[in-house]
């Protein structure tokens, strides 16, 4: 079965840089993944799409404090020069045969 | 640019049905997948299935079976949800997004059902 697991929370201070990780199931390292951010009392917004090799994608207007990044089932989120806007849900979500969706249960990071 | 607009906020009572769209434009309608996303208040994200924006062949997901309804309208680039016989429990705002990697979203749709 396909299952995204993420850390429900994480914290850093103004500034410095974060990683949020995201873990697929087992038999399914090769899956590529998305990123996608929610602001408080705002709508999911699209960061990137992340490859199994580490190769990603941005939406329209994703900073350049966005990466991403992988290893092995392990796929990363990367923001770096934290501001007070990144404050948010964040969810990873990934895709399977016949376009089955899933998401992960999300985590929320707190800016210090 | 691609943009998704969905329709405003709906107040319901238990029963009641009530259908939201979710309007495409800057790309080509019927060359994207269309999915749906539930998040109840307070709650994750959910996903309830996609259309095929080509065939119009939806696709449900496990609890989302029987009251609710995918369509479209791919002459004015317009996806449905219709959700029948609603229930205090799909109180929740729904979003339509783009293809398998969701990689655009509609603004959300707040659905509330209350007597």
């Amino acid at each position: 079965q396909l299952v995204l697991t993420q850390s429900p929370s994480a914290s850093a201070s103004l500034g410095a840089s974060v990683k949020l990780t995201c873990t697929l199931s087992s038999g399914h390292s090769s899956y590529a993944i998305a990123w996608h951010q929610q602001q408080p009392e705002k709508g999911p917004r699209y960061l990137m799409k992340l490859n199994s090799d580490g190769s990603h994608s941005k939406g329209d207007g994703i900073p350049d404090r966005f990466s991403g990044s992988s290893s092995g089932a392990e796929r990363y989120l990367t923001i770096s020069s934290l501001q007070s806007e990144d404050e948010a849900d964040y969810y990873c979500q990934t895709w399977g045969t016949g376009i089955d969706v899933v998401f992960g249960g999300g985590t929320k990071l707190t800016v210090l | 640019q691609v943009q998704l607009v969905q329709s405003g906020s709906e107040l319901k009572k238990p029963g009641a049905s009530v259908k939201v769209s979710c309007k495409a434009s800057g790309y080509t309608f019927t060359s994207y997948a269309m999915n749906w996303v539930r998040q109840a208040p307070g709650q994750g994200l959910e996903w309830m299935g996609w259309i095929n924006t080509n065939t119009g062949n939806p696709t449900y997901a496990q609890g989302f079976t029987g009251r609710f309804v995918f369509s479209l309208d791919t002459s004015v680039s317009t996806a449905y949800l219709q959700i029948s016989s609603l229930k205090a429990e799909d109180t929740a705002v729904y979003y339509c997004a783009r293809q398998h990697h969701l990689d655009y979203w509609g603004q959300g749709t707040l659905v509330t059902v209350s007597s």
